[in-house]
């Protein structure tokens, strides 16, 4: 069955440490998107995409990037890790067709900043 | 004003009880309402999807979006305790692939 799956599950780092977090869906949609979901903020967007080689900053980009180099994957990238961004993040996609603002959830990444 | 606002709870009901969880919205522009679930410890899933005003119906969920008002709905009827979770109000333009706008998400606790 098509799914989104999101690696690791769980990740713990040190402040000023580079960390990726993988997004990889196979349904073969067009959008991808980066979420950070925190106690009493609810979920951020941070990165999405449009598709191959595009890119765009959501709400609380600061300190994460993103590339697009094929359609399955949209990995997220910590430059250098802070206490703040100690979250759960989500990646989600969707089709870009007659649904197209219906968003699919991966099961989220537990970071934990020390 | 926060462009989606949704009170968070914690909501707590008896089984069986009829469920009303609202958002409200300031962007007209919005045509397209969803609600999600979030069990504890998972990922959001897509629950209700209505386009435009009206109401939709699948099986104990209602959907209902009034535009004029700026106001959108979910009713649970006949609440489970499998119904205990997150639900989160999500909108978006009319441009394909655009970003939704959540809600911070309504607890819900249903006991038996």
């Amino acid at each position: 069955d098509a799914e989104i799956t999101q690696s690791p599950r769980h990740k713990i780092t040190e402040t000023g440490r580079q960390v990726t977090l993988a997004c990889h869906q196979t349904w073969n949609h067009n959008n991808m998107f980066w979420y950070r979901q925190d106690l009493g903020h609810g979920l951020r967007l941070i990165h999405y995409s449009y598709g191959v080689q595009d890119t765009n900053k959501g709400e609380v980009s600061d300190g994460y990037s993103v590339s697009r180099s094929n359609t399955e994957d949209l990995p997220l990238t910590l430059e250098s890790a802070a206490s703040s961004q100690t979250s759960v993040y989500f990646c989600a996609s969707s089709p870009g067709t007659d649904r197209r603002e219906t968003q699919y959830f991966g099961p989220g990444t537990r970071l934990l900043v020390l | 004003q926060k462009e989606v606002e949704q009170d968070p709870g914690p909501l707590s009901v008896p089984e069986g009880a009829i469920v009303s969880l609202n958002c409200t919205y300031s962007n007209s522009a919005f045509q397209y309402f969803m609600w999600y679930r979030q069990y504890s410890r998972k990922g959001p899933e897509l629950l209700m999807y209505t386009y435009s005003s009206g109401n939709k119906e699948d099986g104990r969920f209602t959907a209902q979006v009034d535009k004029s008002s700026k106001y959108i709905s979910l009713f649970i009827r006949d609440s489970q305790p499998s119904d205990s979770a997150t639900y989160l109000c999500a909108m978006g333009g009319n441009q394909a692939g655009t970003a939704l706008i959540f809600g911070k998400g309504t607890t819900l606790s249903v006991s038996s």
